[in-house]
């Protein structure tokens, strides 16, 4: 069965602190690693890592996924009160051809940023 | 830019009965999952569609069926509703082949069951 483990469960942090979550997977035909926000509503894309060693930046936010390892991180810089949020991974089994296969999602990691 | 809609936000129902759950994917995608979020849970795929036609299957008890219509919007049914079928249900959209791996998530509809 396919498992994704998450940690911190939770992260307390005042802005201006870096944070770095923590993605573990155990995927079958694994294709791709994907880290999701989620607030109050629907999760909302991030970043999907497919190759091991590249990072992928976009603003505060970065990720990197080894796939020797079987982990990804997701580093925040100078957090704000924006970046309090559930933080899910999720991992990609290949269903074969170009069809995307389901998600395993972990259990996510909540982040509080105090002013 | 119109995302993925889903219809209705919030359902109650009592035990044993039955509810849909609509979903509009966005324009041009083609395929639909539905994924089920427990309180405090992490997101649990049920299933998916592709071109109407069930392309994954995960953890959906015997109890729900769904299915993918021609204009492309998705139906969830639910039947003999228990209390542990209380959660947050996700449909989600994607475009085959767009090589971005990104599925765009609906708000959810909030299924309480008394």
């Amino acid at each position: 069965e396919d498992k994704v483990v998450q940690s911190p469960l939770s992260l307390v942090v005042h802005e201006g602190d870096t944070v770095t979550l923590n993605c573990s997977y155990e995927v079958t035909n694994f294709r791709s690693l994907l880290w999701y926000k989620q607030e109050k509503k629907a999760p909302t894309f991030l970043f999907m890592l497919t190759s091991s060693g590249i990072e992928k930046k976009s603003g505060r936010l970065s990720s990197i996924l080894d796939k020797k390892e079987l982990f990804s991180i997701l580093n925040i810089t100078a957090t704000q009160t924006g970046d309090s949020a559930i933080y899910l991974c999720a991992g990609e089994a290949n269903a074969g051809g170009t069809s995307y296969g389901k998600l395993t999602f972990g259990q996510g990691t909540i982040l509080t940023v105090h002013p | 830019a119109a995302g993925v809609i889903q219809s209705p936000r919030h359902l109650i129902k009592e035990k044993r009965e039955t509810a849909t759950l609509k979903c509009y994917p966005i324009p041009r995608h083609d395929t639909v999952y539905w994924y089920q979020q427990g309180p405090g849970q992490d997101p649990q795929f049920l299933i998916s569609f592709y071109e109407k036609m069930q392309s994954d299957k995960g953890s959906i008890p015997d109890r729900f069926s769904a299915q993918q219509f021609s204009d492309y919007h998705s139906e969830l049914n639910m039947s003999s509703l228990e209390l542990g079928d209380s959660a947050l249900y996700f449909c989600a959209s994607s475009l085959e082949g767009s090589g971005t791996g990104e599925l765009f998530f609906g708000e959810g509809s909030r299924l309480t069951v008394l």
